[in-house]
This record gives structure tokens, C-alpha cells and sequence, in this order.
């Protein structure tokens, strides 16, 4: 596996607290992404990042924020919880050599909002 | 945007048969397309992909194909075993994209022993 290590693996909270998944990558790879895992959904991209401080939307960001202080880390927020947002969530990384090129994920976060 | 679709949903074998599964996608621009296996409670493993310069790509029992006319892709699995049972996703990038990449929904393979 590359090196991706997300925390925490599991989460429990309650409605309308914020919450905080960390994304920490060893690879020095430009890229990094934040999906939520949903049944019937597959994958959906929230929110991604092509550098230091450069980020943007995806699919399904409403309600979640990102920040990338640092090459190795990319911090997915959601600012005050809801259940709808109970999900798994995956950290991916990739390196680009020719416009596209593989991404690599993370172990998971398993996110229950009660 | 680009739209991936995948199919079937599930799809249900019997050990040593073969599994095909489908997808399409909408933008004739994409020019990778990975295959990832999710075994249960663990992360998408990349098992084989392919780029629109090439037809076809085999490594061992696995091999995709790919259709740039007709806007579709294939997994093929022969010779199915008991452990090819996860979940599998298909899915398509844009070039100079940010590497965004557009999943399909997935399909759950079961392999009967």
C-alpha cells in the first residue's frame, strides 16, 4: 500500500458538532482527494487539492470543508455534523506523470453522526 | 461532466467460470481507465487499468478491454475464485483534470464455491 494513513479509523458524534479526518501521505504526491463511500453511491468526490492552500469542490461538498497546510497533510472538516453525513470516508493520493494517472487510497474512516 | 455507468449491480458465479462486467462513460475525452477491487471493510485496490492508446490489457486471470467508439470499457475475470468475491468499480479520467477520477456505482461478485 502507499503510504496513506487517515485518523481516526472510526468516529462516533452527535449531531451538530464538528468533526475533523485527517489525511497523512509519505509519497510527497501533489495530489489528494477526499471521497465519501455510500451503498448504491460508489465513490463521490468531495472535495480535492492540486497543491499547498490550492483546493476545490467536488460532487458532493456541501457541508464540508478542506484545508492543505502542508504537502503530506489534507484535513476534510465538516463543520457541524449531520446524519446524512454518516458515511466512509476515503483519502486518495496521486502522482501525475501524464495528465492522468493512478490514485491510491487510504484505509478509511467509518463516521457514524448520531 | 464526465458519467460513468456500471453494470451489473451484482452479478453471482460459479467457481472457475468466467465474470464480465460493463461500463460506459460520457466524454469521449477521458483517456484512463482503472479498475479497482474493495474487499469488505478494506480500501479500493487498484487491480488493473488501461489507457485509450491500447485495446486490450491481460495480467494473469484479469484482462480489460476497452472501446473508445462505442464509449465503454470491460473487466474481464476468468477462471473465478472464491477470494475475486468483492466489490468491484470502474472509472474514467479526463486528461489535465486534476486527475479527477468519475466512478461507476459497483458490482458485487460472488463466487460459489
Amino acid at each position: 500500500d502507499a503510504g496513506i494513513t487517515q485518523s481516526p479509523r472510526h468516529k462516533v458524534t452527535e449531531t451538530g458538532t464538528p468533526v475533523t479526518l485527517r489525511c497523512h501521505q509519505t509519497e510527497n504526491h501533489r495530489y489528494m482527494y477526499w471521497y465519501r463511500q455510500d451503498p448504491g453511491h460508489g465513490l463521490r468526490l468531495i472535495h480535492y487539492s492540486y497543491g499547498v492552500k490550492d483546493t476545490d469542490k467536488g460532487e458532493v461538498s456541501d457541508g464540508y470543508s478542506v484545508s492543505r497546510s502542508k504537502t503530506e497533510d489534507f484535513l476534510l472538516t465538516l463543520e457541524s455534523a449531520t446524519s446524512s453525513q454518516t458515511s466512509v470516508y476515503f483519502c486518495a493520493i496521486s502522482g501525475i506523470r501524464s495528465g492522468t494517472d493512478t490514485q491510491y487510497f487510504g484505509p478509511g474512516t467509518r463516521l457514524t453522526v448520531l | 461532466g464526465e458519467n460513468v455507468e456500471q453494470h451489473p449491480s451484482t452479478l453471482s458465479v460459479q467457481e472457475g467460470d468466467s465474470a464480465v462486467i460493463k461500463c460506459t462513460y460520457s466524454d469521449s475525452a477521458s483517456n484512463y481507465f482503472p479498475w479497482y477491487k474493495q474487499e469488505l471493510g478494506k480500501r479500493p485496490q487498484l487491480i488493473i487499468d488501461i489507457r485509450s492508446n491500447v485495446g486490450e490489457k491481460k495480467d494473469q486471470r484479469i484482462a480489460v478491454t476497452l472501446n473508445k467508439t462505442a464509449k465503454h470499457f470491460s473487466l474481464h475475470i476468468t477462471e473465478t475464485q472464491p477470494e475475486d468475491s468483492a466489490v468491484y468499480f470502474c472509472a474514467a479520467s479526463i486528461p489535465y483534470n486534476f486527475n479527477k477520477f468519475y466512478f461507476g456505482s459497483g458490482t458485487k461478485l460472488n463466487v460459489k464455491p
